[in-house]
């Protein structure tokens, strides 16, 4: 079974830039999240997506960022403009559904570098 | 009080030792806990799923959770120097089904 694929697994741009980040889930999983983990830190939850409906978008700064998951398979985050501080892994993770007992997997994350 | 806490380590064991690991959460009604391998540059690898009291065993590794006292352990028997990464305890609480992480404790395995 294919894991989390997510692109690009790098990505350096300048700061005021735009840029996004794409998410293709587990086949057969229903519910998609999207987390950010700074250095020494446990990753945090940005959004989360059950189907093609945000349920929980509370933490996603949404004066600069934004996502989206059309058809409730794949789904991108975008950034614009990008940020100093925005410089972070951004995870994707998948579950068969959005309860308490449904185990997530991340995908290889995107490393972004703002300068 | 943070919400979920762990010994950032590092903590240091022989080969073949047996690693413990600690974690404690803030929230009572946290329902499901979970272990998390992550290796230097790679992304979270779950290892361990717990939701009731008592322990879990695979493999080499035994989860245990003890509500009571708000407290999740791993322990990984016959350690090996791949076991050498960061482990991170993550909880569910509530309703929003959101994964709460710790910083995650750095284990090394001596050969």
């Amino acid at each position: 079974e294919a894991g989390v694929v997510q692109s690009p697994r790098y990505k350096i741009i300048e700061k005021k830039q735009p840029v996004a980040f794409w998410c293709n889930p587990i086949s057969g999983h229903n519910t998609l999240y999207w987390y950010l983990q700074n250095l020494g830190q446990g990753p945090e939850l940005l959004i989360r997506y059950e189907n093609e409906e945000a349920v929980d978008d509370s933490q996603l700064p949404k004066d600069r960022f934004s996502a989206e998951r059309l058809k409730g398979v794949d789904s991108t985050l975008k950034i614009q403009p990008a940020e100093l501080g925005d410089s972070a892994v951004y995870l994707c993770a998948s579950s068969l559904g959005g309860d308490s007992y449904n185990e997530q997997f991340f995908g290889p994350g995107t490393r972004l570098t703002v300068l | 009080q943070k919400e979920v806490e762990q010994n950032s380590g590092p903590l240091s064991v022989p080969e073949g030792a047996i690693a413990s690991l600690n974690c404690t959460y803030s929230d009572r009604v946290s329902q499901s806990f979970f272990w998390y391998r992550q290796y230097s540059g790679k992304s979270p690898e779950l290892i361990m799923s717990i939701y009731s009291n008592g322990d879990k065993e695979d493999g080499r590794f035994t989860a245990q959770l003890n509500k009571a006292s708000q407290y999740v352990s791993l322990l990984i028997r016959d350690s090996q120097p791949s076991d050498s990464a960061t482990y991170l305890c993550a909880v569910i609480r509530g309703s929003n089904y959101k994964l709460t992480f710790g910083k995650g404790t750095l284990l090394t395995v001596n050969p």
